[in-house]
């Protein structure tokens, strides 16, 4: 039972251009989102949030956008840098502290 | 104010061996939790402790896996005569009380040869 995916394993993107991850869920009691970003040998690194009664949190060029009706959220950046590259992860928790439960990662890869 | 440290970063084991893998979880924090990401895989929960309790481990292998987070010393996760399956990037993940994000460490590279 894979409750959160993220059905696209790589993206390619330009220099300066929007960059757009999209996360499924299909657990009704997630409460929170969060992504992580992820290099080559190193752990994750949180990225931005969202609790499920928002619809958008906002930090600098990253965006999230929560539609819970469709149980879908999106990971915006813009505009894109190649030192984005990395592995973005998708995360949905319950209550505070309970565990994240992950999406497959999604490789984005930003071209000079 | 040094991050979630974990031990070794890389470990070899032949098959039947046990592997012991080591956290120290950020100054502060009281909740730790372990994840497991396979090769070309995302990242897998597996237990998630507070001191000295077990409070999920929904996501452990029922043999050979067992994790321990003593009152003092690092979060342990014993793996008990690994298999060629076992060959992973186990990750480790702070917080304190009543917060949401994970704080991650870099991770145990886990060989099996």
């Amino acid at each position: 039972d894979q409750q959160v995916k993220q059905n696209s394993p790589s993206l390619s993107v330009q220099e300066g251009r929007i960059s757009i991850l999209n996360c499924d869920y299909t657990n009704s009691m997630f409460d929170y989102f969060l992504w992580y970003k992820k290099y080559p040998a190193e752990g994750p690194t949180f990225l931005i949030s969202i609790s499920s009664i928002k619809d958008k949190n906002e930090d600098g060029r990253f965006t999230v956008f929560l539609n819970k009706s469709a149980k879908h959220l999106s990971l915006h950046i813009v505009p894109s840098q190649p030192g984005d590259s990395a592995v973005y992860f998708c995360g949905g928790g319950e209550t505070s502290g309970s565990r994240l439960t992950f999406g497959e990662g999604t490789q984005l890869t930003v071209n000079p | 104010n040094a991050g979630v440290m974990q031990n070794p970063r890389h470990l070899v084991r032949r098959r039947g061996q046990e592997a012991r893998l080591r956290c120290s979880p950020m100054k502060g924090h009281s909740h730790v939790y372990w994840y497991r990401q396979l090769p070309e895989e995302g990242l897998k929960f597996m237990v998630y402790l507070q001191k000295e309790n077990i409070i999920d481990e929904s996501g452990m292998p029922k043999e050979r896996f067992s994790a321990e987070f003593p009152k003092e010393g690092p979060s342990i996760l014993r793996i008990q005569q690994v298999v060629r399956g076992d060959s992973a990037a186990y990750f480790c993940a702070s917080t304190f009380s009543g917060a949401n994000v994970l704080t991650f460490g870099a991770g145990s590279r886990l060989t099996v040869l």
